[in-house]
């Protein structure tokens, strides 16, 4: 199994500010996925992340808006550019390990955000 | 492009009963995940599921790739089990890019 912390669990930020989410993961994965959750919706993937290469974005999403790093096989990081209220959602980091049946998607607890 | 339909949106049910929740698809797939997901918004994954029957503790998820349908039952439930369910399929394309449910809220009720 994969366990995943997120920093921060949650923030209230002005809108036009940035804000740059961490995720750490306690093995090394190949692919870090983060996905995007807004209020009543169902989670969208944002982009994959892997390490030591350009992050791929999924349609709708641009490095612009959304850049992310992965310096190593055990953190990524999501930064949310130029922030305006349509960004508030919970944003949520995942990497594919073993689970007790096999290939699991594993997720982190999430980052709540709130832009004003 | 696959859609995923759950049933029902909404569930409230009683201490100790059965519970049942359907997801539908419409394009052929690998594997099916069920997900819990709680009021702060963690997410569980509870199965992946390729075939038949898996069962963990007082879940049970069932598959039937023919007829592009899955369901989760939760057997004598506990309201610590109250949170949103939600199954997601392969959308193709990343490996981790999956086509999520709206989800299931349940609330068990003491």
């Amino acid at each position: 199994s994969a366990v995943i912390s997120q920093k921060p669990s949650r923030d209230i930020c002005q809108r036009g500010t940035s804000l740059t989410i961490q995720c750490q993961v306690d093995s090394q994965v190949t692919m870090m996925f983060w996905y995007r959750q807004q209020p009543g919706q169902s989670l969208t993937l944002i982009a994959t992340a892997n390490q030591g290469s350009e992050a791929t974005y999924e349609s709708g999403f641009v490095i612009d808006k959304f850049p992310i790093s992965r310096p190593n096989l055990t953190f990524s990081t999501l930064t949310v550019s130029n922030m305006s209220p349509e960004d508030s959602s919970i944003y949520l980091c995942s990497v594919e390990g073993r689970g007790r049946g096999g290939n699991e998607q594993f997720f982190g607890p999430g980052t709540r955000l709130t832009v004003l | 492009k696959n859609e995923v339909e759950q049933s029902p949106q909404n569930l409230t049910a009683q201490e100790g009963e059965f519970i049942t929740i359907n997801c539908s698809y419409s394009v052929g797939i690998s594997a099916l995940h069920w997900l819990q997901q709680h009021p702060g918004g963690g997410i569980v994954s509870l199965f992946m599921l390729s075939s038949g029957k898996k069962k963990h503790g007082r879940l049970i998820a069932t598959i039937n790739i023919q007829e592009k349908h899955s369901s989760l039952h939760i057997t004598a439930s506990h309201p610590r089990d109250s949170a949103v369910y939600i199954c997601a399929v392969p959308a193709g394309g990343s490996q981790g890019n999956l086509i999520f449910g709206k989800g299931t809220k349940l609330s068990v009720k003491p």
